[in-house]
């Protein structure tokens, strides 16, 4: 089963700031996603990508195959931006779900 | 508007009582998934259906279970062999079971337990 791990756990800044979240995983994927859950609850899906690098606004996420690693960065964040950034992975072959890192918890101060 | 709708946002259980978490949705998909997230821990996986009147279990299947008669309708019940159900359950659909395509989330339904 693939673990996913990311870092950090918890992250600060000042508003303005650019952010970056990483992602690891154990086993080869044929997909990688980017989540955001807002302190309700709801998750938003930011990202699918299974090859180089996506850009949506001020979100850019990139995966690197080879190192099984995978980058969330904000630019220019916002207080809005502040939520829990999920990396999730799907390896392939199977219907059963995605394997999911535990979150990265991201407050941005005004 | 398209989307899955859970209900309800909160749900409290007595011991030893079974409760039924409602999961609807209008996009069309033929996949649903169901979620439980603890805190300090990435979501995992209860039951998924790819198709009506067909669902597998997950990870964590033991002490719930399922049913998918309509392709809009994935309810969970969280049975009384569930000994810790305190948690988030989130549902969530995919247009392809394979999950070529994104998954579409509900907002989740807070279990606590009284």
């Amino acid at each position: 089963k693939n673990e996913v791990e990311q870092s950090p756990q918890n992250l600060t800044a000042q508003e303005g700031e650019f952010i970056t979240i990483n992602c690891s995983y154990s086993v080869g994927i044929s997909a990688l996603h980017w989540l955001q859950q807002h302190p309700g609850g709801g998750i938003v899906s930011l990202f699918m990508l299974s090859s180089g690098k996506k850009k949506h606004g001020r979100l850019i996420a990139t995966i690197n195959i080879q190192e099984k690693h995978s980058s969330l960065h904000i630019t220019a964040s916002h207080p809005r931006d502040s939520a829990v950034y999920i990396c999730a992975v799907h390896s392939g072959g199977g219907a059963d779900g995605l394997t999911f890192g535990k979150g990265t918890h991201l407050i941005i101060q005004p | 508007d398209g989307g899955i709708t859970q209900s309800p946002k909160y749900l409290f259980r007595k011991e030893g009582q079974n409760v039924t978490l409602s999961c609807e949705q209008n996009l069309n998909h033929d996949a649903m998934y169901w979620y439980r997230q603890d805190p300090g821990q990435g979501l995992r996986l209860i039951y998924y259906s790819q198709i009506v009147n067909d669902f597998q279990k997950g990870d964590i299947a033991e002490g719930y279970s399922v049913s998918r008669e309509k392709k809009e309708s994935f309810p969970l019940t969280v049975t009384s062999a569930q000994k810790n159900p305190t948690a988030f359950y989130l549902c969530a659909s995919s247009i392809d079971p394979g999950l070529s395509q994104p998954q579409h989330f509900g907002d989740g339904t807070r279990l606590s337990i009284l």
